[in-house]
């Protein structure tokens, strides 16, 4: 079963870095949601994109943008990094916009 | 934006007792709620949703129950085995698809 890929797994960047994180969504899933994850807390929504376009958007700063691709698969990309963006980066995918979201394993980002 | 809040943090309970999660919500827009399971280190998996034009939704042991005069939807877990200590997450969403989650119960399942 082709769940949801995240790309990679884990990763270390340096302050005022730039990073970006690759998710395939599941086999059938054209939207794709990106959160964020802090240690110890509940994931916390960035931004959905759905027909390559963002659609909704949470309350985080310019320097989180993303891209949606013709075959669905996304990118976050992160400007500036700041030491608190070090977190777990969860892609979630689903159909048409609706909520039968499958998470990926997600990207462990630290930044030192 | 919707507050999802999430009671109680931790939570330990005897192999074979129940265990009750209980969860907020601010926008009474909020039309979906789904539980989700997080052991160390994976991946957040649904294990159980219900929406707001049912009361109550059971599989198995696991049951969510949703009160939406008083804006609280709760899990239950009966005759709980150590495979249920994980990391649940309760989340609320409208028709705008974006979940927010509360912070999360450690479940400790004690043998």
């Amino acid at each position: 079963d082709a769940g949801v890929t995240q790309s990679p797994t884990h990763l270390i960047k340096t302050r005022g870095q730039q990073v970006t994180l690759r998710c395939s969504p599941k086999s059938g899933h054209d939207t794709v949601s990106w959160y964020q994850q802090a240690l110890g807390q509940g994931p916390q929504f960035i931004f959905q994109y759905y027909e390559e376009e963002e659609r909704q958007r949470g309350n985080f700063p310019d320097r989180f943008s993303g891209h949606q691709f013709p075959n669905y698969s996304s990118e976050l990309n992160v400007n500036a990094l700041l030491l608190g963006d070090s977190a777990l980066y969860l892609c979630a995918s689903s159909l048409a916009r609706t909520d039968g979201y499958t998470f990926g394993s997600g990207t462990r980002l630290t930044v030192v | 934006g919707e507050n999802v809040e999430q009671h109680p943090s931790t939570l330990s309970v005897q192999e074979g007792d129940s265990a009750v999660i209980k969860c907020t919500y601010s926008d009474s827009a909020s039309n979906y709620f789904p539980w989700y399971k997080q052991e160390l280190g994976k991946r957040p998996q649904l294990i159980i949703d219900i929406r707001s034009n049912v009361g109550e939704k059971k599989d198995q042991r696991i049951a969510v129950t949703l009160n939406k005069t008083a804006k609280h939807f709760s899990l239950h877990i009966t005759e709980t085995q150590p495979e249920d200590s994980a990391v649940y997450f309760c989340a609320a969403s409208s028709n705008d698809y974006k979940l927010s989650f509360g912070a999360g119960t450690t479940v400790t399942v004690r043998a």
